[in-house]
């Protein structure tokens, strides 16, 4: 347990659909990141919160959105859900900006059909 | 635009012998570089870091090798474990940009 927690682990949905993932970042962690791996692909940067503010923004579409919560819990809102939206999402935490490394979440997997 | 490249999808080891996982980039202004390893169904896990200022860095059985001039950096296992099998990313960063461009990772099976 890397004191990440992602849920949920899985998530099945149709076209058109709005979807929501949560993460709660190991305690004492004030930055979030959020991440996506499609098939065969790297992780991809979505975004990055730091004690509730919006630090970095990478490849993330308009149809994504996220926040940071005061709790410091985030979510991941992904909306007008495509098949090719279809990856394993995955959160990441650390105590200040990073450059120590994060600690990863197990990820949610979405499936969109 | 892929500016970190892992370009060995898979990679098979005796058990017992080295490792050599490697890892290319493109922009010249990373200067800190972590691995990670990822078992399935799990969230990749920070093994090592190595920052532009050194060009090694050890850690037990796990070093990290940079090489500045040729944009490069190697991640060797030695002895290799059938628990090291796994998939490996590198991952690279510019200081205070809070962002990590991830490799597509390598895929390293060490055979018993």
């Amino acid at each position: 347990d890397s004191g990440v927690t992602q849920t949920p682990k899985h998530l099945i949905t149709a076209t058109g659909q709005r979807v929501t993932l949560r993460c709660s970042p190991r305690s004492g962690d004030l930055s979030v990141y959020w991440y996506q791996q499609s098939l065969d692909q790297g992780l991809q940067f979505l975004i990055q919160y730091y004690n509730g503010e919006e630090r970095a923004k990478g490849n993330i579409l308009e149809r994504f959105s996220a926040q940071q919560f005061p709790d410091l819990h985030s979510e991941l809102n992904l909306s007008s859900l495509e098949l090719g939206d279809s990856a394993l999402y995955f959160c990441a935490s650390s105590p200040g900006t990073g450059q120590q490394g994060y600690t990863f979440g197990s990820g949610t997997r979405l499936t969109v059909v | 635009d892929q500016q970190v490249k892992q370009n060995s999808p898979s990679l098979s080891v005796q058990e017992g012998r080295i490792s050599i996982l490697n890892c290319d980039y493109t922009n010249s202004m990373f200067d800190y570089f972590l691995w990670y390893k990822k078992y399935p169904a799990e969230g990749p896990t920070f093994l090592i870091s190595i920052s532009s200022i050194k060009d090694k860095n050890e850690d037990g059985r796990f070093t990290v090798f940079l090489n500045k001039s040729a944009k490069h950096l190697s991640l060797h296992i030695v002895p290799s474990q059938p628990g090291d099998s796994a998939v490996y990313f590198c991952a690279a960063s510019v200081m205070g940009t809070y962002k990590y461009i991830f490799g597509t990772g390598t895929r390293l099976k060490v055979l018993a």
